[in-house]
This record gives structure tokens, C-alpha cells and sequence, in this order.
């Protein structure tokens, strides 16, 4: 158990709705992480808060947005869903953002689009 | 950027035998390299990381990755399989710019009996 906590951990839904992924970081990690895992993709960065404030952006969709509250957790919101969607959906985090910190996963969400 | 390909999506050793997989990075400065495992419907646990000290790492379940800076290879190691360790490998390295991880394809191991 990482100690990283994602709810729901599976979810179906129709193309055009919208979901929320929720994450809970290990207990003192301040940079949550979320990543997106698909089988023609592979693992994809999507976005980086620390404490609050977004750190860093990658392939995130507009559709996609995320944040993080001030008790630390962050929620991943994809509205619009396409079938291309479908994937394992990782939360991740770390102490700090510092490069060679371990960064930890969650067990993932995994989203079907259908 | 960073980059990190690994060599080989599939690899297939028998129980018992010599686990190899290969991992080469690209970074335009000093690297921190990252092995992490994923068993089937789990998450990605971290096997082992390399952060510029020791250039062979050991890590869980006797594993062990050698960081080779003039081959730019950060292979991961076993010296005798157990059916336990079939699974999928993933190296990354960290980007020193947004200290995101960039992974690389995977490779499945299996292992036979």
C-alpha cells in the first residue's frame, strides 16, 4: 500500500458526460501528480500541483482540468468523454517536487468511455 | 528533454534464469532514474532509484539496476527469476525541469516454469 488513496476505482460511462477522479495523497507529500495509462499512449504525464498551485502541465486535454484543495487532495474532472478517454487514471505523490524524489502511485481509476 | 526507451516490450526468461531489461535514457544533464513494477490490476510500485551516489542500486525483492553514464543505460537486473516477478517494468527518468517522471514504453516479463 503506497498510501495513496483513488476513488472511484472503476467507472463506467457514456460518451459526452463528465466524471471526477478523486486522490488523496500519502499523509505530508505536498505535489500530487496525475497521470494517464493507456495501451496505445503508455503512461502520460498530465499535470502537477504542489501545495495548492499547479507546477507543471503535459499532455492534458482542454477538456481535462484539475486542481488541488488546501486539505491537499486533488480531483481530476474530464467532461466531454470520447471513447479515446478509456484508460487507467494514476494519481501520484511526492514530498516535495524535487527531481529524485520518490513519487508515489495510487492503485489508478480506471475509466471505460462507452 | 528527457526520454527514456526501453529495449524489448516483451521479454520471456525461465524460472530460475537471468532477468535483463533494458533501459537507456537521453537527458541533456545528470539524470535521477527510476524502476518501477506494475502487477496485473495494480498500481506502480517503485523498484529502485538512482539519484547520482552509488552506481549500482539495489532495490526490493533482489533486484538491481547499474547506472552506466557511457552507455547512457540504467538496466534492471535479477539473477534468478521467480514466477512472482512476472509483471510489467516501466523505467523513467525524472525531468530536473518540472521534477514529473517521463516513462518509458514498459516491457511485460514473463516467466516460465
Amino acid at each position: 500500500d503506497s498510501g495513496v488513496t483513488q476513488t472511484p476505482k472503476h467507472l463506467i460511462t457514456a460518451t459526452g458526460q463528465r466524471v471526477t477522479l478523486r486522490c488523496s495523497p500519502r499523509s505530508g507529500d505536498l505535489s500530487v501528480y496525475w497521470y494517464q495509462q493507456s495501451l496505445d499512449q503508455g503512461l502520460q504525464f498530465l499535470i502537477q500541483y504542489y501545495n495548492g498551485e499547479e507546477r507543471a502541465k503535459g499532455n492534458i486535454l482542454e477538456r481535462f482540468s484539475a486542481q488541488q484543495f488546501p486539505d491537499l487532495h486533488s480531483e481530476l474532472n474530464l467532461s466531454s468523454l470520447e471513447l479515446g478517454d478509456s484508460a487507467l487514471y494514476f494519481c501520484a505523490s511526492s514530498v516535495l517536487p524535487v527531481s529524485g524524489n520518490t513519487i508515489y502511485f495510487g492503485e489508478g481509476s480506471w475509466l471505460t468511455v462507452v | 528533454a528527457q526520454s527514456v526507451t526501453q529495449l524489448g516490450s516483451h521479454v520471456s526468461v525461465s524460472e530460475g534464469a537471468l532477468v535483463l531489461l533494458r533501459c537507456n535514457y537521453s537527458s541533456s544533464v545528470p539524470p535521477y532514474l527510476f524502476w518501477y513494477v506494475q502487477y496485473p490490476n495494480q498500481g506502480l510500485q517503485l523498484l529502485l532509484k538512482y539519484t547520482s551516489a552509488a552506481t549500482l542500486v539495489k532495490g526490493i525483492n533482489g533486484f538491481e539496476a547499474e547506472f552506466k553514464k557511457s552507455e547512457t543505460s540504467f538496466h534492471l537486473t535479477k539473477p534468478s527469476a521467480h514466477m512472482s516477478d512476472a509483471a510489467e517494468y516501466f523505467c523513467a527518468v525524472s525531468d530536473q525541469g518540472a521534477q514529473k517522471l517521463v516513462f518509458g514504453q514498459g516491457t511485460r516479463l514473463t516467466i516460465n516454469p
